[in-house]
């Protein structure tokens, strides 16, 4: 079954930093870019960032989180990250990692995971 | 800054049909932004839905349809069922490894 399974969330204050990370399995995950989306409580969901495939030497970010966020991935472990920092209020979100295909769309999600900052 | 609309929300009985539109504050949607759709219940992930603009994903029912309607991309259910009602957002691609997602449609089933 390909599974992704998000961890790291939690609370944290405004200013701080925090890694998430999402754990694939069941796919050939080195062949797949990775992305992440978020949904603040109670609002739509909100593109984030995304990694290509292979070594990931592409990366893209949202208006919003540029130069704030840095989205990696370790295929050894088949793992992708998210690198949260100088967080505010804003950020406060469910975090999914979700599967790109083919640059086109998102084709198998987690289940998310919970980031809280507090001012 | 890039916008995507969305109705934000819309009733239908069961066994009616609804389209739910996506579209840009400027400009026209078109294929080349590769619509996706994708529909959410409270709690959960989302569940990819229509993708390519018209090509259903796997396993999901075909009463659900994706088109261009005018300047928008559009999602049709024909033949409401209880477990439609959801969130239904739409996702555009804009070329350069950047996404957008619209503000979302509540779709209410009774």
């Amino acid at each position: 079954e390909e599974l992704l399974v998000e961890s790291g969330g939690g609370l944290v204050q405004s200013g701080g930093s925090l890694r998430l990370s999402c754990a694939a399995s069941g796919f050939a995950f080195t062949s797949y870019t990775m992305s992440w989306v978020r949904q603040a409580p109670g609002k739509g969901l909100g593109w984030v960032s995304v990694i290509d495939s292979g070594s990931g030497v592409a990366t893209y970010y949202a208006d919003s989180v540029r130069g704030r966020f840095t989205v990696s991935r370790d295929n050894s472990k088949k793992t992708l990250y998210l690198q949260m920092d100088s967080l505010s209020a804003e950020d406060t979100a469910i975090y999914f990692c979700a599967r790109v295909y083919s640059w086109d769309h998102f084709d198998l999600w987690g289940q998310g995971t919970l980031v809280t900052v507090s001012s | 800054q890039t916008v995507v609309t969305q109705e934000p929300s819309f009733s239908v009985p069961p066994g009616g049909t609804v389209t739910f539109t996506c579209g840009l504050t400027s400009g026209s949607v078109t294929s080349n932004y590769y619509p996706s759709w994708y529909q959410q219940t409270p709690g959960q992930a989302p569940r990819t839905v229509i993708y390519s603009t018209k090509s259903r994903f796997y396993g999901v029912p075909d009463r659900f349809s994706g088109s261009i309607l005018g300047n928008k991309a559009a999602l049709t259910i024909t033949g409401a069922q209880a477990d439609d009602e959801s969130d239904y957002y739409c996702m555009l691609y804009l070329g350069r490894g950047i996404w957008v997602f619209g503000g979302g449609t509540k779709l209410t089933v009774l």
